[in-house]
């Protein structure tokens, strides 16, 4: 079993929609990390969030970490077929190395 | 400034061969790490350093082997391939091991067992 899951697995929307994902754990994190991640490259970070409750937003991307630490959403409005790749979540708890979610595949058609 | 460096990019290996995956990354970070990622399990730890001369294992470390005797350089050998070590090999570096770092990937390493 996965300490971190995410859904859905795999997600195909037309261009100009509005789309979330989610990334779920039944542990506490005290960080939480989102990458996106395309074909034959390594993750690129796309925020880190710390504290319970948090959101942060970047460009058309928001984030947002669970009150309790344990889940964290990404809503991506108005997707263009750019924000295409495997969106990766990783959380770490206190003095532990960090551990990735399976990802969500995202397709994002012109 | 070139980032995360590994080589090579592709290999094929046959059962009981072994390698060493290169990566070199040249921003001064002391933490480096090895991950592999398989489909539909997101990327697992198998090694990782939190400075030169200090390794330690992270969730996946059987059958991998690794040194760190300079900042730059973080080799991870494989010592008898296996088909199942069939996967992608990701290095990554970060400036300290506290998670407000931003960790740096490297383009990955296919690696295939026959």
């Amino acid at each position: 079993t996965q300490l971190l899951e995410q859904s859905p697995q795999f997600l195909s929307i037309q261009e100009g929609e509005n789309l979330t994902v989610y990334c779920n754990s039944s542990s506490v994190f005290s960080s939480l990390q989102w990458y996106r991640q395309e074909p034959g490259e390594g993750p690129v970070l796309l925020v880190t969030v710390v504290t319970g409750g948090e959101v942060k937003k970047l460009k058309r991307l928001t984030f947002q970490f669970g009150d309790a630490r344990k889940d964290s959403s990404l809503h991506i409005t108005a997707a263009q077929p750019g924000d295409t790749g495997l969106y990766l979540c990783a959380g770490a708890r206190y003095g532990q190395n960090f551990v990735f979610g399976p990802g969500t595949r995202l397709s994002v058609l012109p | 400034n070139a980032g995360v460096t590994q080589t090579p990019k592709f290999q094929v290996l046959k059962t009981g061969q072994s390698m060493t995956l290169q990566c070199a990354q040249d921003m001064n970070h002391e933490y480096m790490s090895w991950y592999r990622q398989d489909p539909g399990m997101g990327l697992r730890l198998i090694h990782y350093s939190v400075g030169a001369g200090i390794t330690d294992q992270g969730e996946v470390p059987n059958g991998y082997n690794v040194s760190r005797s300079t900042t730059e350089d973080f080799p991870l050998r494989l010592l008898s391939a296996a088909p199942s070590q069939t996967s992608v090999y990701f290095c990554a570096s970060r400036r300290g091991q506290g998670f407000s770092y931003e960790q740096y990937f490297g383009p990955g390493t296919r690696l295939t067992v026959t």
